[in-house]
């Protein structure tokens, strides 16, 4: 079953409009999660890194201002899209690792939310 | 440089050929290599690990070197189902803020037909 569940699947709305996408892990504590963005036919690209209780890391050309991340709990991560445009239109991807306490590492692999998809109008 | 590149494809190959996919990557220091499926609108699905030793996993065999920086999987028997987009994926293990993190290939489309 999913270990990492997203919330919306999909979301249609008006340009101006945030939109605000969760990240939950299910049965496991997840103290970094990462959101990715995908475009059509283009890889997954990573936005930005998320640590709970701190500021989340953005990728080089992600604007933090509009992205806006907050990873409050071990088991939430949200991604809001403030002032949403056509172009942001997309699909949002967030993904979580479990943190192995005895190896003090975190686990393989990556377990993927299933996604948001995301048409600004 | 591109952190990671496949093949461009697209692949289209009958029922039952064999398909091969490369990719290679640019930081040496990289310690995890992955490949995933995606479907189409689906999120990607880890489809195997990649060991420097090699391994197999059924029709499917992903191989690693290390020296030349580069990854392979190998599809044999092509089915139908194994229509996808496939993803080679490297993970920095690093530490900081690229511990954990996920780069992806652009992705090769195999399409496999009757």
């Amino acid at each position: 079953g999913a270990v990492v569940s997203q919330h919306p699947s999909w979301v249609i709305c008006k340009s101006g409009t945030s939109v605000k996408i969760e990240c939950r892990s299910l049965d496991f504590q997840a103290t970094t999660m990462f959101w990715y963005r995908q475009f059509p036919k283009q890889s997954l690209m990573l936005m930005a890194t998320s640590n709970e209780g701190s500021k989340a890391t953005y990728e080089q050309g992600v604007e933090k201002d509009k992205f806006l991340i907050n990873h409050a709990s071990l088991t939430l991560s949200t991604l809001t899209v403030t002032s949403a445009h056509p172009e942001d239109s997309s699909f949002y991807i967030c993904s979580a690792r479990d943190f192995d306490r005895d190896r003090g590492r975190l686990r393989s692999p990556l377990h993927f939310g299933n996604g948001t998809r995301l048409t600004v109008t | 440089r591109k952190e990671v590149e496949q093949d461009p494809g697209p692949f289209n190959v009958p029922e039952g050929a064999t398909v091969a996919f490369n990719c290679t990557y640019s930081n040496s220091a990289s310690q995890s290599f992955f490949w995933y499926r995606q479907d189409c609108r689906k999120e990607p699905k880890l489809l195997m690990s990649v060991y420097s030793s090699g391994n197999e996993d059924g029709r499917f065999t992903a191989q690693l070197n290390r020296a030349s920086q580069y990854i392979s999987l190998l599809i044999r028997d092509s089915k139908l189902s194994d229509s996808a987009t496939y993803l080679c994926v490297v993970l920095g293990d690093a530490g900081g803020t690229s511990y954990g993190k996920l780069t992806f290939g652009q992705g090769t489309i195999l399409t496999v037909h009757p």
